[in-house]
């Protein structure tokens, strides 16, 4: 499978502030994927990241609030924008390969004070 | 509202013995189905994938599809304490949005 890293792995942010997060594979993906995990809960895909066009948003989840870029096919980033106490949470990238199968980076914990 | 629905546990069993998994989803429309395992602290893990009725095996770990009935579900034979995590059953309908159950945590006891 694909190697994936995101940077950062953590970080601690106040209220009103903006995070960016990274996410790298090693290999040309077409799809890449943004999720959230939210404290004790199970995993909530925020967007697909297309290369070369506009993400796609799921249902609660707007442009404004969490922009995404996709400049080529192994990069994508993530900005957490004008972040509040319930942006806390586990932050994950992942990747389709062979067609079916996705893997996930190592997460990004964001805590939000 | 496509859902995926899991038994949220603990789970417990033994050491040595068999952990039992299930879930079930409502699209009808869907085609894949992959088991993950997730540790405190970690991002989740693919352990198994399947696309067809019946079993798929892969070490200790048997992947059991029933389209007709809308249920997946996951043995672990042989239990060991480095079993013990959350495991997420997720669901590919058309297109390529997975979508997650809730989450099983499993602890095995030695």
């Amino acid at each position: 499978s694909a190697v994936i890293s995101q940077k950062p792995s953590r970080d601690i942010c106040q209220r009103g502030t903006s995070l960016t997060i990274q996410c790298q594979v090693d290999s040309q993906v077409t799809m890449m994927f943004w999720y959230r995990q939210q404290p004790g809960q199970s995993l909530t895909l925020i967007a697909t990241a297309n290369q070369g066009s506009e993400a796609t948003y799921e249902s609660g989840f707007v442009i404004d609030k969490f922009p995404i870029s996709r400049p080529n096919l192994t990069f994508s980033t993530l900005t957490v924008s004008n972040m509040s106490p319930e942006d806390s949470s586990i932050y994950l990238c992942s990747v389709e390969w062979r067609d079916n199968e996705q893997f996930f980076g190592p997460g990004t914990r964001l805590t939000v004070l | 509202q496509k859902e995926v629905e899991q038994n949220s546990g603990p789970l417990s069993v033994p050491e040595g013995a068999i952990a039992s998994l299930n879930c079930t989803y409502s699209d009808r429309g869907s085609q894949s189905f992959f088991w993950y395992r997730q540790y405190s602290g970690k991002s989740p893990e693919l352990i198994m994938s399947i696309y067809s009725n019946g079993d798929k095996e892969d070490g200790r770990f048997t992947a059991q599809l029933n389209k007709a009935s809308q249920y997946v579900s996951l043995l672990i034979r042989d239990s060991q304490p480095s079993d013990s995590a959350t495991y997420l059953c997720a669901v590919k309908a058309a297109g390529n949005k997975l979508t997650f159950g809730g989450g099983t945590r499993v602890l095995v006891k030695p």
